[in-house]
């Protein structure tokens, strides 16, 4: 039983492409959850979806970073035009239900994100 | 709003030394309480949780937390660290519901040294 799959592992952008971030939640998952973590910090919650709902992105920043889980296929955090402050790593987590904070959640690897 | 405060950025100890690694938070609400741990370039690893009943809590691998609510705090423990527990640990709070979200402390990095 595969863990929550997050791709790539590491991702290098030059500042003003995109970025696009990928997670695959643990079968049977439907809620997924996306993370940062910058340089010497936590985790800061971005945003909250299940299939094709956004419930809570009120981590998110205003602009240039969006999210989406549709029906079927991975979660994808994007990121356009990238700036040095992007760096950082960002990791999925999922869970069967809206509850799943009351067990913990299930983190992926991460993906770490490079802007040069 | 809530918050956690993990007082000790670094922890250096020996090999078979007692550790502590210190959480206290804020909340106005009934929370539920998580211990993350991080090896080098991996992902979060739930440690051990808190949700209710008994105020003491351990992991498989030894390590402890205990629940004071009038002091605010979920201190991590571990009797005798092995060189295997060096490793990022994470404080994290929650207050169930719809929404989901934890916050997590800025870490605790535990250094064991032989």
């Amino acid at each position: 039983n595969a863990g929550v799959m997050q791709n790539p592992r590491h991702l290098v952008r030059r500042r003003g492409q995109e970025a696009r971030l990928r997670c695959s939640p643990m079968k049977g998952h439907s809620h997924v959850y996306w993370y940062r973590q910058l340089p010497e910090e936590g985790l800061k919650f971005m945003v909250y979806l299940q299939k094709e709902n956004i419930i809570d992105e009120s981590g998110m920043p205003k602009e240039r970073f969006s999210a989406e889980f549709p029906k079927e296929g991975p979660s994808i955090l994007r990121i356009q035009q990238v700036v040095r402050g992007d760096s950082a790593a960002y990791f999925c987590a999922s869970s069967t239900s809206g509850t799943g904070i009351n067990y913990g959640y299930t983190f992926g690897s991460g993906t770490r994100l490079t802007v040069v | 709003a809530q918050s956690v405060t993990q007082l000790d950025s670094q922890v250096p100890v020996f090999e078979e030394a007692p550790v502590e690694l210190r959480c206290n938070y804020s909340s106005s609400v009934s929370v539920y309480l998580f211990w993350y741990v991080q090896y080098p370039n991996q992902g979060l690893q739930l440690l051990l949780k808190y949700l209710s009943g008994s105020t003491l809590v351990e992991s498989i691998n030894g390590f402890e937390a205990e629940f004071n609510k009038s002091q605010t705090s979920f201190h991590l423990r571990k009797p005798s660290v092995h060189i295997s527990d060096t490793a990022e640990y994470f404080c994290a709070v929650g207050t169930g519901g719809s929404q989901g979200n934890l916050i997590f402390g800025k870490g605790t990095k535990l250094s064991v040294k032989p």
